[in-house]
């Protein structure tokens, strides 16, 4: 199984909602990846997860919040988005974190519309 | 930190010419370099990487090289055709785990 599994595919939500992004991976991975891409522009990095610890934050609102409840599993908490926080959210994973990187799986993303 | 610069932006072909993508990197350390490729509305997906280790590598028609003393590589697509129009993206990692990517580039292969 090479998957990065997603959901939701699409989400729309209201600037005073509280919603969550899921993204699950059973290739055994210990590194798992939050990016945001808008559109034509290359994936912007989020977070970086490295044996279910957060190792890298990229200065992101605290808007955002991640979760990783074990190896498999990746969340992203959303609340009090702002319209300019619409894009694609991608999760990838990749064996582990460390440097050099090995090659970076992606889920299909969740299309994030905040209205 | 590593920086990566990919050019051009965007470049058109007609079906069965050779296409080329070029992209820069900063991080002499860096030996890892992977090219995605993403479809309008999907996923990047991994089309090719080579390490630092050789200068050239080749699957059917898309081939990637090296040049590590120039700190650059390069996409070569053969005979394009019209499912090879997408964005590419290039990257390259800095320690720690963080994959750089480039601006990428919009290819469009005309019939």
């Amino acid at each position: 199984d090479t998957e990065v599994t997603q959901t939701p595919k699409h989400l729309v939500m209201g600037m005073t909602n509280k919603k969550s992004l899921k993204c699950e991976q059973h290739m055994g991975h210990r590194a798992m990846y939050w990016y945001k891409q808008k559109a034509k522009k290359p994936p912007e990095l989020m977070f970086v997860y490295s044996y279910e610890k957060l190792s890298i934050n990229e200065s992101v609102p605290s808007r955002f919040s991640p979760e990783c409840p074990n190896s498999s599993l990746l969340n992203l908490h959303l609340h009090a988005l702002q319209p300019e926080d619409s894009a694609l959210y991608l999760c990838a994973s990749s064996q582990v974190a460390e440097y050099p990187n090995t090659e970076a799986f992606f889920g299909q993303g969740t299309r994030l519309t905040v209205v | 930190g590593e920086n990566v610069e990919q050019h051009p932006s965007t470049l058109s072909v007609q079906e069965g010419d050779s296409a080329v993508i070029k992209c820069t990197y900063s991080d002499s350390a860096s030996n890892y370099f992977p090219w995605y490729k993403q479809e309008l509305g999907k996923r990047p997906q991994l089309i090719i990487d080579i390490r630092s280790n050789v200068g050239e590598k080749k699957d059917q028609r898309i081939a990637v090289t090296l040049n590590k003393t120039a700190k650059h590589f390069s996409l070569h697509i053969t005979e394009t055709q019209p499912e090879d129009s997408a964005v590419y993206f290039c990257a390259a990692p800095n320690p720690g785990g963080k994959l750089i990517f480039g601006q990428g580039t919009e290819l469009s292969v005309k019939p």
